[in-house]
């Protein structure tokens, strides 16, 4: 069966400190990968998505970069945390344009 | 760019109600739209995908159904359970992405 697997599940940062957010899925080859993050009362905002290895495309400019090294999995790094960058993040995959989009549980993000 | 929207935002019913949620979207050009569940503080769990050629999706109590032309679809549960206290999102497929909707916050009386 297809599983997809966040870490870590909570994560506090100081600003200015970097940020390495893991992602990966099984059950699958050649997923789409999706990063996302949720903020209260805006739902969600797609940060990065990609369609094969080393193939990522950015939905808005930002202080963050994903990278996907292997064909499931799926890596959101910042050099330097702002602030701003505190929310919830979501990682998402599915098989092609018409399959069903799956998450993973998410990893909550406090920056101090 | 398309844009979804779910009223109402928060809705409340007694155990048992058959209830109905909506989505509407502003571009009828979709491959599929999504319904999700979300629990407060856990990632989303897929509920139903309607492909764009079809009109409904059934999975146990609840149905969801799509009228493309019109830009809307609408996700209803049969006898609601406090265990469907939830947010409910709708996504829709233009191409490569999913456009999300902002949810409808569901909580179900005892």
């Amino acid at each position: 069966s297809q599983t997809i697997h966040q870490w870590p599940a909570t994560l506090v940062q100081p600003v200015g400190s970097p940020l390495s957010l893991e992602c990966t899925v099984e059950g699958t080859s050649n997923p789409n990968l999706y990063w996302y993050r949720q903020a209260a009362g805006r739902g969600l905002q797609l940060l990065f998505y990609s369609v094969g290895i080393g193939q990522i495309s950015s939905e808005v400019p930002q202080n963050l970069s994903a990278s996907r090294p292997q064909d499931r999995q799926f890596i959101l790094s910042s050099k330097k945390l702002l602030l701003s960058d505190s929310g919830f993040y979501l990682c998402a995959f599915d098989g092609g344009r018409n399959q069903p989009q799956h998450f993973g549980d998410g990893t909550r993000l406090s920056i101090l | 760019k398309q844009e979804v929207t779910q009223i109402p935002a928060a809705l409340s019913v007694p155990e048992g109600e058959n209830l109905v949620l909506n989505c509407s979207f502003t571009d009828s050009a979709i491959y599929n739209l999504q319904w999700f569940r979300q629990d407060p503080g856990k990632g989303l769990t897929s509920l139903l995908l309607i492909q764009s050629s079809q009109r409904e999706q059934t999975s146990g109590r609840l149905n969801a159904s799509l009228d493309k032309s019109s830009g809307r679809s609408t996700l209803y549960i049969a006898a609601s359970q406090p265990g469907d206290s939830a947010t409910y999102l709708c996504a829709v497929c233009p191409g490569n992405q999913f456009y999300f909707g902002t949810g409808t916050s569901l909580t179900v009386i005892p």
